[in-house]
């Protein structure tokens, strides 16, 4: 029954490595976003898909790439990570660009 | 640049007290605004949306104001209680021409802590 939901829920790796991180909405939303939240508790926005369409790319690395086999999945690649990469990432969902409902998160740490 | 600041990292009240949070903006025009609650460790919750051309939204002991001149949101939590100790974000979806960009920019949230 959980809205929006990511795996994993918490990431350790090490740096040089690629990681993915899934995440599945059932709302029935036309737009998935990421977000990654770091250590200051800062919540950016880095993408959103609007019917499998990427419609906005903010200024992240590209060793992050979006991607969306359908409508209710949006799921992060990060190649080749670093430490800085480390921080909570959150998919969210919403409808028509209104209010968003979040996952639980994943806190990726690299090492 | 454009900013979303929260008037403060954190906010302590009494319970029992009404608790206003402060959300200014800068060079935006938001088509609304919105507010969300964040537990630790969990997701951002959706609270309340206002849109630009309301100035004030209810929802039981929640109370939202929206003012565009000012560029100001204020959030208010009325009779608060313990169980209302959370971060409050605020966040916005920037106008474009008629339409919105489609992204939330979010500040940084006050954390509250309401004491019994």
């Amino acid at each position: 029954d959980t809205a929006v939901s990511q795996t994993p829920k918490y990431l350790v790796t090490q740096m040089g490595n690629d990681k993915s991180i899934k995440c599945e909405q059932n709302l029935g939303h036309d737009t998935m976003y990421w977000y990654k939240q770091d250590s200051k508790k800062f919540l950016k926005i880095m993408f959103s898909y609007n019917n499998k369409e990427l419609i906005i790319n903010e200024t992240v690395p590209n060793r992050f790439s979006p991607k969306s086999p359908d409508k209710a999945h949006l799921n992060l690649h990060i190649n080749s990570l670093e430490l800085g990469d480390s921080a909570v990432y959150f998919c969210a969902s919403s409808l028509r660009s209104t209010e968003a409902f979040f996952g639980q998160g994943t806190r990726l740490t690299v090492v | 640049s454009q900013k979303i600041e929260q008037n403060s990292e954190a906010l302590n009240i009494q319970e029992g007290k009404t608790a206003t949070l402060t959300c200014n903006y800068t060079n935006y025009s938001p088509a609304y605004l919105q507010w969300y609650r964040q537990d630790p460790g969990r997701g951002p919750v959706f609270l309340l949306l206002i849109r630009e051309n309301e100035k004030e939204k209810r929802k039981e002991r929640l109370k939202v104001t929206f003012d565009t001149t000012l560029k100001q949101s204020l959030f208010h939590i009325t009779a608060s209680q313990p169980a209302d100790s959370a971060t409050y974000l605020c966040a916005l979806d920037p106008r474009q021409g008629g339409s919105t960009l489609g992204r939330l920019y979010f500040g940084r949230g006050t954390q509250l802590t309401v004491w019994p």
